[in-house]
């Protein structure tokens, strides 16, 4: 079946650094993946949807300057924590779409120190 | 854009009984409601989904309803069982989706 690949699974960053978060589709070419935020004991809030050879469109809310998305080929897509704050600590999850439905990676627990 | 209510936030059944869940959604040009099931630190996984041309679908223990007219759909649980334990969400959209808050499900011995 379709398999969305995250990396790393966690990480720990000092305040001001910046932290990149890879995702690849590894059996489905994805033109279009997604990015979600996920704070303890709440839903996924979905960032960005990061489109292959274009610029990401982000949700409201969220800052574009802080959350880099580059989507450079059609399996991978990554974003970049830029100048992570502790308040950025959170569970970020990459998705997909193949043929039916909505694939997701096994996210990347982000602890900014 | 869309916006997904989820009700109730915590539900506690007997093992045995049955488990409902709400949703409601915003966008009419929503076609596609999944519901996902959580385990903590884990990434969501599917257990059901429907599509706006259909009003009910089952897989065994497991069935969802929708009503595009009202803008709800339910997952149904029966027969709960105690690995039925876990948080639940429902989604709608189309080219992307959009997650309700949550459900936490507590099953009873």
């Amino acid at each position: 079946g379709a398999v969305v690949s995250q990396h790393p699974s966690r990480v720990i960053c000092k305040s001001g650094t910046s932290v990149k978060i890879e995702c690849r589709s590894l059996d489905f070419q994805a033109t279009t993946m997604f990015w979600y935020r996920q704070f303890p004991k709440q839903s996924l809030m979905l960032m960005a949807t990061s489109n292959e050879g274009s610029k990401a469109t982000y949700e409201q809310g969220v800052e574009k300057d802080k959350f880099l998305i580059n989507h450079a080929s059609l399996t991978l897509s990554t974003l970049t924590v830029t100048s992570a704050h502790p308040e950025d600590s959170s569970f970020y999850i990459c998705s997909a779409s193949p043929v039916w439905g909505y694939t997701f990676g096994s996210g990347t627990r982000l602890t900014v120190v | 854009g869309e916006n997904v209510e989820q009700h109730p936030s915590t539900l506690s059944v007997q093992e045995g009984d049955s488990a409902v869940i709400k949703c409601t959604y915003s966008d009419s040009a929503s076609n596609y409601f999944p519901w996902y099931k959580q385990e903590l630190g884990k990434r969501p996984q599917l257990i059901i989904d429907i599509r706006s041309n259909v009003g009910e679908k089952k897989d065994q223990r497991i069935a969802v309803t929708l009503n595009k007219t009202a803008k709800h759909f339910s997952l149904h649980i029966t027969e709960t069982q105690p690995e039925d334990s876990a948080v639940y969400f429902c989604a709608a959209g189309g080219d992307k989706i959009i997650f309700g808050k949550g459900t936490r499900l507590h099953i009873l011995p």
